[in-house]
């Protein structure tokens, strides 16, 4: 069974920094792209981030660029999204999420539970 | 920059028919994608490559995609599909994934 358990949503103040991880099991971790997505309650989904299953590349939607970086560990089966610069419109759960492929360009069939990040002061 | 367009909700009785649409240009020319989101949970996938239904989604899941529109067909709508439905695609262009802003579906 795949399982994605997301870590570090905290309650941080603007212009703070912020590491996510993700946990991940049930799959071959090491072949798959993986995604960060974020989801203000009560709104629609927002894609964050990805990287491929090579870790070679990594996109950014374009709000995020030059402020987050997502990176994994293989021999740990971790998704890590480090956040700096928070704003308060960065507040939001923030997902994990495995892909079908290792592009990064397949639908993504597996979601952790999220991690609530608060930006405020 | 490329948009995809949902409206904001659907309503339908049990046991009709709902067709849930996402529009945006040449949207037929790239591969949509479908997500259900109920209250509290985390997204799952319905609907992948405009037609493939995942192991474990009902039949009665359905997609298509053509044109400038693709569509999401729940057919004899249970109460327990009622939920947040999301398009996406992958935007080459540009290179971001791409959702679209869902559609909520009452029953």
């Amino acid at each position: 069974e795949v399982r994605l358990v997301e870590s570090g949503g905290v309650v941080v103040q603007p212009g703070g920094s912020l590491r996510l991880s993700c946990e991940a099991s049930g799959f071959p971790f090491n072949d798959y792209a993986m995604h960060w997505l974020r989801q203000v309650p009560g709104k629609g989904l927002e894609w964050v981030s990805f990287i491929t299953w090579d870790a070679l590349s990594t996109y950014y939607t374009q709000s995020v660029k030059g402020r987050f970086t997502v990176s994994r560990d293989d021999s740990k089966n971790s998704l890590y999204l480090q956040m700096n610069a928070l704003r308060p419109d960065d507040s939001a759960v923030y997902f994990c999420a495995k892909e079908m492929g290792g592009s990064g360009t397949q639908p993504i069939d597996h979601w952790g539970q999220g991690t609530l990040v608060t930006v405020s002061s | 920059s490329f948009v995809l367009t949902q409206a904001p909700s659907v309503s339908v009785a049990p046991g009709q028919t709902a067709r849930i649409s996402c529009g945006g240009d040449n949207v037929g020319s790239k591969s949509v994608h479908w997500y259900q989101q109920r209250p509290g949970q985390a997204p799952v996938l319905v609907v992948h490559d405009d037609t493939v239904r995942p192991s474990g989604i009902p039949e009665r899941f359905s997609g298509s995609n053509s044109g400038n529109t693709a569509f999401l067909t729940i057919s004899r709508v249970e109460a327990g599909d009622e939920a947040d439905y999301y398009c996406q695609v992958w935007e080459s262009s540009s290179q971001v994934v791409l959702f679209g802003g869902g559609t909520k579906l009452t029953v």
